[in-house]
């Protein structure tokens, strides 16, 4: 079946400090990739998202690429600020009819000032 | 535009009682999603709607969860006789039928005494 799995957290970075949280899946095909993000209080937002290999979605600073080799979709951010402390979903679409995404089980990030 | 709501935010019941959740979609958006978050660990899919039928209930754990979306717009989310291990975030989340970028609603946090 189709799987994610994430870098387990908490992560606790500096403000300014590189971020990095590693997502590898598991499906067959050509799944669509996404991360999502939850900030305290509030629902799940989408923070980019990636369809096909080589892909690199970008938002807000933040990077991933999709690489069908490594089956990774990685999460980096160059300087992080405390505005992005939040929990970060990485997720997939599996190709074909499916339509559900299947989510890891998410990263805790904490950024200090 | 108004993104997806969902009520109540929160629900608390006793075992044994019958709870319905409400979803209100993306105004034209055709596809609608249950998901139930468990603390500390991501989405798990429960059904999937495209207009007004159930596409995929593959994710509802037992026959106790029912879903309907009557009119293809609102959907409710109905749990007969709650167990306490049914206490967790209900999420909602809908997208045109084109994409398969999902918009989440705020959820509603489900508890079981």
């Amino acid at each position: 079946g189709n799987s994610v799995t994430q870098m387990e957290g908490p992560v606790t970075l500096s403000e300014e400090a590189f971020l990095t949280i590693n997502c590898t899946y598991t499906a067959t095909g050509y799944p669509s990739l996404f991360w999502y993000v939850q900030y305290p209080g509030e629902g799940l937002q989408l923070l980019l998202k990636a369809t096909k290999a080589d892909d690199k979605g970008s938002n807000k600073g933040f990077e991933a690429t999709y690489r069908k080799e490594t089956t990774s979709f990685h999460l980096e951010k160059g300087s992080v600020q405390v505005s992005d402390s939040a929990v970060y979903f990485c997720a997939l679409i599996p190709s074909g009819s499916a339509r559900q995404l299947t989510f890891g089980s998410g990263t805790q990030l904490t950024v200090l000032p | 535009g108004a993104g997806v709501s969902q009520t109540p935010s929160n629900k608390v019941t006793e075992k044994g009682k019958y709870v319905e959740l409400r979803c209100d979609p993306i105004s034209g958006h055709t596809a609608l999603y249950w998901y139930r978050q468990s603390l500390g660990q991501g989405p798990e899919f429960l059904i999937y709607f495209q207009g007004t039928g159930a596409a995929d209930d593959s994710g509802l754990p037992n026959d106790r969860f029912f879903a309907v979306r009557p009119e293809g717009s609102v959907s409710t989310l109905k749990i007969q006789r709650t167990e306490r291990g049914d206490s967790a975030m209900y999420l909602c989340a809908s997208s045109t039928s084109q994409e398969r970028e999902q918009f989440f609603g705020p959820g509603t946090r489900l508890t079981v005494l």
